[in-house]
């Protein structure tokens, strides 16, 4: 079946640090991909998309590229603030699939002074 | 604009009571979801919902589950009886066909079952 899985984490940097979650998937057609961000206490929210492969998507500094070759759509940051720490989920809708999302489970990032 | 609304927020009970969870997706949001989210599973897709019918409830995990979307602005998730192992967040999201399939999340309600 279509999954997608995720870097375990908690991943801990430093303020400014570069950062990287990495993602792959499996998908019995052509996805869309996706990442979400919980900040505590909070719901997930859209962070970023692609549609079709050698997409990127970008919002808030973040960017993830759709490597169809490499089934990997990782997510990267050049510099990440503390108000950056947060779970990151990596997702995928097929084509035709409805609106059903296939989640991760989740990396946590957690970035100190 | 209002975003998904949930209620309650927090719920403690004890084993073997009623609960039910309820949702107000955005307006003009033509699917619903309802997630559950543990450490040990993390986000588990429960059902969904299209033009208020129930599409697919595969992830529903048992019998004592059952949900609800009697109209367009208005959904439960019912769990009777309740047990220790219900114990989770619960999320509901909503989403448009126009909007290419962004889900708004609720806040969730944080079930505790004693």
């Amino acid at each position: 079946g279509d999954s997608v899985t995720q870097m375990e984490g908690p991943v801990t940097l430093s303020e400014e640090a570069f950062l990287t979650i990495n993602c792959t998937y499996t998908a019995t057609g052509y996805p869309s991909l996706f990442w979400y961000v919980q900040y505590p206490g909070e719901g997930l929210q859209l962070l970023l998309k692609a549609t079709k492969a050698d997409d990127k998507g970008s919002n808030k500094g973040f960017e993830a590229t759709y490597r169809k070759e490499t089934t990997s759509f990782h997510l990267e940051k050049g510099s990440v603030q503390v108000s950056d720490s947060a779970v990151y989920f990596c997702a995928l809708i097929l084509t035709g699939g409805g609106n059903k999302l296939t989640f991760g489970t989740g990396t946590q990032l957690k970035v100190e002074l | 604009d209002a975003g998904v609304i949930q209620s309650p927020r927090h719920e403690v009970t004890e084993m073997g009571q009623e609960v039910t969870l309820r949702c107000k997706p955005i307006s003009g949001h033509d699917y619903l979801f309802w997630y559950r989210q543990t450490m040990m599973r993390g986000l588990e897709l429960l059902i969904y919902f299209n033009n208020n019918v129930p599409i697919d409830d595969s992830g529903m995990p048992e019998d004592r589950f059952s949900a609800k979307m009697p109209n367009a602005s208005f959904s439960t998730l019912k769990i009777q009886p309740s047990e220790p192992r219900d114990s989770a967040v619960y999320f509901c999201a909503s989403s448009s066909e126009r909007l290419w399939r962004e889900l708004f999340f609720g806040e969730g309600s944080r079930l505790t079952v004693l």
